[in-house]
């Protein structure tokens, strides 16, 4: 059965700096991979995602993220951090079956 | 357009009683998804709708909770007998036919059981 795993619960960076978030997964398959992000009283907003093609992709609020076969690995990133970043993140794996990991908190300082 | 869109956005209720929680999801969209997020914990899924296929109710955590979704649209999530440990937030969500496998997400039920 299909997993996603975020190994970081929480984290913390400064305003400006860089972010990587993390999701490993486990599929049968050649996965869908999606990045979720859940605003403070907000729903969950899709901010990314990855079907084939390019392993390197672009979403919205300049979040990107690489799919890594060889690492089962789908990390998000983002090359200066604002403060309207700090929120709950998700990474996701599936079609019809899609699984949600725990989630990163992120928290961004001043 | 509307989105997704879940009544009541809170429930408080005692031990032992029954509750029902709403999920409309955006028109035309063939596939509805319910979800359990507890405090620190990712999102758990509890059932899946796609058109008039049997739902997938392999999440459902136990017997005390049953969903529905009456004419391709509308759908009730009940628990009955709740128990403390249900106290959640519930999430739905819906998705639009044709494979993009996006899914728009409604604010949620906050659901504490007392």
């Amino acid at each position: 059965a299909q997993s996603v795993t975020q190994p970081d619960i929480h984290i913390t960076v400064s305003e400006g700096a860089s972010l990587e978030l993390r999701c490993n997964y486990s599929y049968g398959a050649t996965p869908y991979l999606f990045w979720y992000v859940q605003s403070p009283g907000q729903g969950l907003q899709l901010l990314l995602k990855y079907f084939s093609g390019d392993t390197l992709v672009q979403g919205i609020k300049g979040f990107e993220a690489e799919f890594k076969r060889s690492q089962s690995s789908f990390n998000l990133r983002k090359p200066s951090v604002h403060w309207s970043d700090a929120a709950e993140y998700f990474c996701a794996v599936g079609g019809l079956d899609m699984r949600f990991g725990a989630g990163t908190r992120l928290t961004v300082k001043p | 357009g509307a989105g997704v869109s879940q009544s009541p956005s809170n429930k408080v209720t005692e031990k032992g009683k029954d509750v029902e929680l709403r999920c409309d999801p955006i028109s035309g969209h063939t596939a509805l998804y319910w979800y359990r997020q507890s405090l620190g914990q990712g999102l758990e899924f509890l059932i899946y709708f796609q058109g008039n296929s049997a739902p997938d109710k392999s999440g459902l955590p136990s017997d005390r909770f049953s969903a529905e979704r009456t004419g391709g649209s509308v759908s009730t999530l009940t628990i009955q007998r709740t128990q403390q440990e249900d106290s959640a937030v519930y999430l739905c969500a819906s998705e639009e036919a044709g494979g993009s496998y996006e899914q728009y997400f409604g604010p949620g039920t906050r659901l504490t059981v007392t």
